[in-house]
Order: C-alpha cells, then sequence, then structure tokens
C-alpha cells in the first residue's frame, strides 16, 4: 500500500490568503508531482521535482511555487489566493524508471475553494 | 511529443454489463502504459499496467492488452458492478522525461 499524504483535505479560503498545500512520502521516493485537476477531470501537471533541491515547473504554468527541502517532503504554497486556483490538487511520487517504469502513486488530492 | 487519447464519457452502463474504454497513443519508443481510476473524491490508483508489447495487465477483473501494431490499451471488464463507478484515466510513460502523459479521463456510471 502506498504511503503519500495530502493535508488539508478541504480548504476553503479568503482571496489573498496565503496557502501551503502539505505532500509527504513514507516510501523514499525522489521524484515528486503536483497535479491541478480541474472539473472536467483532466490532469495538468505543474511542478515536479527529481530530489532534494531539485524542482521544475510542469506543463501548466501555475502561479503556486513548491520547495523540496527533504526528500519526504514536497509542500506547494499560493502566496495571493485567487478565485482562479479553485481546483482540486493532487501530489504523486515515483521510483526510477528502471524500478517501476514511473508508476506514479497519489495522495488522496486536496481540494481548495478560494471565495 | 507523446500523446494519450481515450474516449470520451461518460459512459453509462446497467450492473453486468461488458465495459470497454478505448485508449490510443503516440509515442516514441517503446513506452509503459497505465490505466488508473478516481473514485469519487479520492486521489489516482494504479488500477493496471503493462510495460512491453503483446503484455496483459489485470487487476479486480479488469483487463488491457497493450497492442503495438494499432498502438492500443484498451480497458475491458466482462461484467460491471455499481462499485465500478469512477474515473479511468489511461497513461503512458514518457521514456525522454520520466512523466505520466495522461488522457483526458472517462466517466463511468454503472446502475443497479
Amino acid at each position: 500500500e502506498a504511503d503519500i499524504y495530502q493535508t488539508p483535505r478541504y480548504l476553503v479560503i479568503g482571496t489573498g490568503k496565503k496557502i501551503t498545500l502539505e505532500c509527504s512520502q513514507t516510501m523514499g521516493h525522489d521524484k515528486m508531482y503536483w497535479y491541478q485537476q480541474d472539473p472536467g477531470m483532466e490532469l495538468h501537471l505543474i511542478h515536479y521535482s527529481y530530489g532534494v533541491n531539485s524542482t521544475e515547473k510542469g506543463d501548466l504554468s501555475s502561479e503556486s511555487t513548491v520547495s523540496r527541502i527533504r526528500t519526504e517532503h514536497f509542500p506547494l504554497t499560493l502566496e495571493s489566493a485567487r478565485p482562479s486556483h479553485t481546483s482540486q490538487y493532487l501530489c504523486a511520487s515515483s521510483e526510477p524508471r528502471t524500478v517501476s517504469y514511473n508508476e506514479q502513486f497519489f495522495g488522496p488530492g486536496t481540494r481548495l475553494t478560494v471565495l | 511529443g507523446d500523446s494519450v487519447t481515450q474516449m470520451e464519457g461518460p459512459v453509462t452502463l446497467s450492473e453486468e454489463a461488458f465495459l470497454t474504454i478505448n485508449c490510443t497513443y503516440t509515442a516514441t519508443g517503446y513506452p509503459s502504459l497505465f490505466w488508473y481510476v478516481q473514485y469519487p473524491g479520492e486521489g489516482l490508483q494504479l488500477l493496471l499496467k503493462a510495460t512491453k508489447a503483446d503484455d496483459k495487465g489485470s487487476n479486480k477483473g479488469f483487463e488491457a492488452t497493450y497492442r503495438k501494431e494499432t498502438t492500443s490499451f484498451h480497458l475491458e471488464k466482462g461484467s460491471v458492478q455499481v462499485s465500478d463507478s469512477a474515473v479511468y484515466f489511461c497513461a503512458l510513460s514518457d521514456q525522454n522525461t520520466d512523466k505520466l502523459i495522461f488522457g483526458t479521463g472517462t466517466r463511468l456510471q454503472v446502475f443497479p
């Protein structure tokens, strides 16, 4: 069973607030990812990391930022939340491609609503 | 670049009906292929995978065969249950970037 956790599960917040979405995994995976999932279900990669001190922007431009100071922790921060940030955010991790073919393990997600 | 195309939903079936969700892909090389399932209010879970041509992935009564000649990885189940109602995503592993390329998802609704 994969062990990847996200908190909070649900967050309702006002415009202009700073928020941090937490993601932690206990599997020792070097690679971690953040996806934004729109109401139409489609997944968009917004950030990824291949290890400590490594962060890259994904395929969809996002105003959020991420950090990777510890292997197990990959938080996502929005400095000033806006209604356009309302979405479901999913965190994932994976082993090296040579081990598991890039199979990703997903957390339960954080549903963010910005009023 | 690599891409995945899957049939649009929703797919609406009666319990015990046969399910097919089509998935085709475009890729260079020999990607690994996956089906993920997302139940309401949850994250994605791996349903099955296939790592080379002609491999058949199977789990919980679902099956999919990696068909290189037709670049397809269709998901099938012989008899669906109400509990199978979920969103299903087809994905491939991009060998150049270590990323997964996802299809747009297909919602399945099964009624008693």
